[in-house]
C-alpha cells in the first residue's frame, strides 16, 4: 500500500523567511500525483500546490514551490517569504491510478508550521 | 456562498446514541467524499459517492453509513456512537472522481462522544 510519511510533526519560521517542509511516500507505481494541502484553524482544507510525477519541472504557485526527487520519492514545499497566514497545518498527499481499484487521496500526518512575527 | 457546507460544526453525544451529520455542495459537482480525521491529524478517507453511486467504501464500521439523495448532498449517519468515533469529520467534492485531488472541504464536524 502506499503510503505518505511527513517526519516533522512542527516547524517554525520567522516572518519573511524561508521554510521547507519535508515529505516522502512510498509507491511502485511510476505514474501519480502529489499534492500539499494547506489546514489554517479553520479547518478548512486548501490545496495548496500539486505535481505530476510525469513532469520534471518542479511546480510552483507564487510564494510555494516543491522540490520533487523521484528518484528519492521525496517532495518537500518550500514557503518564501512568509506571512503570518501561512501558520496552519500542512499536509502531503499522494494519489495513483490503480487499475481497476479506485483513486484516492493518501495523507501524511502533517506539520504543524508556526509563523513568529 | 459556502461551497461545501455541514452541518453540525459541532456535536456532542452520549455513547451509544445515533446521530447525522449532513453536507451539501453548491458547485455542481459529480463526486462526494467522508474523511475523518483523528485526534493525531491523521485524514483518511471514508467514502466517496460519484453521482450517488458508492465508488469508495473503506474499511469503515457498519454502524457508518452513507446517503447520497442527490449528487449534491452526501449525508454520513453514524449508529451506536463509540468514544472512537471522536473525531473531525470533513465533507468534500471534486468535479469527477477523476480529479479527486482537486477537493473543495468543508469546515469539518467536530464529534465528541462522551
Amino acid at each position: 500500500a502506499q503510503t505518505v510519511t511527513q517526519s516533522q510533526p512542527e516547524m517554525s519560521v520567522q516572518e519573511a523567511e524561508t521554510v521547507t517542509l519535508s515529505c516522502t511516500y512510498d509507491t511502485s507505481e511510476s505514474d501519480y500525483y502529489l499534492f500539499w494541502y494547506k489546514q489554517p484553524p479553520s479547518r478548512q482544507m486548501i490545496l495548496v500546490i500539486r505535481q505530476e510525477a510525469y513532469k520534471q519541472q518542479n511546480a510552483t504557485e507564487n510564494r510555494f514551490s516543491v522540490n520533487f526527487q523521484k528518484a528519492a520519492k521525496s517532495f518537500s514545499l518550500k514557503i518564501s517569504d512568509s506571512q503570518l497566514g501561512d501558520a496552519a497545518m500542512y499536509f502531503c498527499a499522494y494519489r495513483d491510478f490503480p487499475q481497476g481499484g479506485s483513486e484516492k487521496l493518501v495523507f501524511g500526518k502533517g506539520t504543524k508550521l508556526t509563523v513568529n512575527p | 456562498d459556502t461551497a461545501v457546507s455541514q452541518t453540525p460544526k459541532y456535536l456532542v453525544t452520549q455513547m451509544g446514541n445515533d446521530k447525522s451529520i449532513k453536507c451539501e455542495q453548491n458547485l455542481g459537482h459529480d463526486t462526494m467524499y467522508w474523511y475523518k480525521q483523528d485526534s493525531k491529524k491523521f485524514l483518511k478517507i471514508m467514502f466517496s459517492y460519484n453521482n450517488k453511486e458508492l465508488i469508495i467504501n473503506e474499511t469503515v464500521p457498519n454502524r457508518f453509513s452513507p446517503k447520497s439523495p442527490d449528487k449534491a448532498h452526501l449525508n454520513l449517519h453514524i449508529n451506536s456512537l463509540e468514544l472512537g468515533d471522536s473525531a473531525v469529520y470533513f465533507c468534500a467534492s471534486s468535479q469527477s472522481w477523476r480529479e479527486n485531488e482537486k477537493l473543495f472541504f468543508g469546515s469539518g464536524t467536530q464529534l465528541s462522544v462522551l
